[in-house]
């Protein structure tokens, strides 16, 4: 049973401090890594996606991935009360045919 | 980006009929759909995965007699909730990926309402 985990939250950060997620996945051969948001009431968008060990930046947001550690994580700089959000972890293998296994999400509040 | 689309994005029904909610990949051919179903405040739960083509696979404790999955073509796949009943309230969200994409594009979702 491939398995993801997420503190479900809420993780609770003021307005323009960093806000970290973190993400643990049960499966070694797992080689693609995603980051949605959801906003409440809509479905996920697309944040990040990171396949290599290492940090990616895309704007405010920094997608870390351990492989060994088997954690990604998500870093939000200066953090926004629209920001405010569940974000959830997604963690697939390689190729086309792969079925995504999705962890439940953290809940994100950025306080004014 | 690539562009999922569902419709329609809201619908209410009485009891006992059936609804079809359709799901396109806009400016991509979709060889993989997901579908979805979101109970307020609760985690998506995977119902099933379709490829163009072929029947759908579904996951534990799905109906595939109740949900009915039809991915006729690379742009369009369509869940059919069969004889409807209150508990199916819920929202219904696609989601599509290409063949030569490791990343999945979701719909806005559908939110079904049971009367």
């Amino acid at each position: 049973q491939k398995e993801v985990e997420q503190n479900s939250g809420p993780l609770s950060v003021p307005e323009g401090a960093i806000a970290s997620l973190n993400c643990t996945y049960s499966d070694r051969g797992s080689q693609s890594f995603f980051w949605y948001r959801q906003y409440s009431g809509k479905s996920p968008e697309l944040i990040m996606s990171i396949y290599s060990n290492g940090d990616k930046e895309d704007g405010r947001f920094t997608a870390q991935l351990n492989k060994a550690s088997q954690y990604v994580s998500l870093l939000i700089r200066d953090s926004q009360p629209s920001d405010s959000a569940t974000y959830l972890c997604a963690v697939g293998a390689s190729g086309g045919s792969y079925i995504p296994t999705f962890g439940r999400g953290t809940s994100l509040i950025v306080h004014p | 980006g690539a562009v999922v689309s569902q419709h329609p994005s809201w619908v209410i029904c009485k009891s006992g009929t059936s609804v079809k909610i359709e799901c396109r990949s806009l400016d991509f051919q979709a060889t993989t759909m997901f579908w979805y179903r979101q109970f307020p405040k609760q985690s998506l739960m995977l119902m099933a995965t379709s490829n163009e083509g072929s029947k759908a696979t579904y996951e534990q404790g799905v109906e595939k007699d109740k949900f009915l999955i039809n991915h006729a073509s690379l742009t369009l796949s369509t869940l059919t909730v069969t004889s409807a009943h209150p508990e199916d309230s819920s929202f219904y969200i696609c989601s599509a990926r290409g063949v030569d994409q490791e990343t999945q594009y979701f719909g806005p979702g559908t939110r079904l309402l049971v009367l």
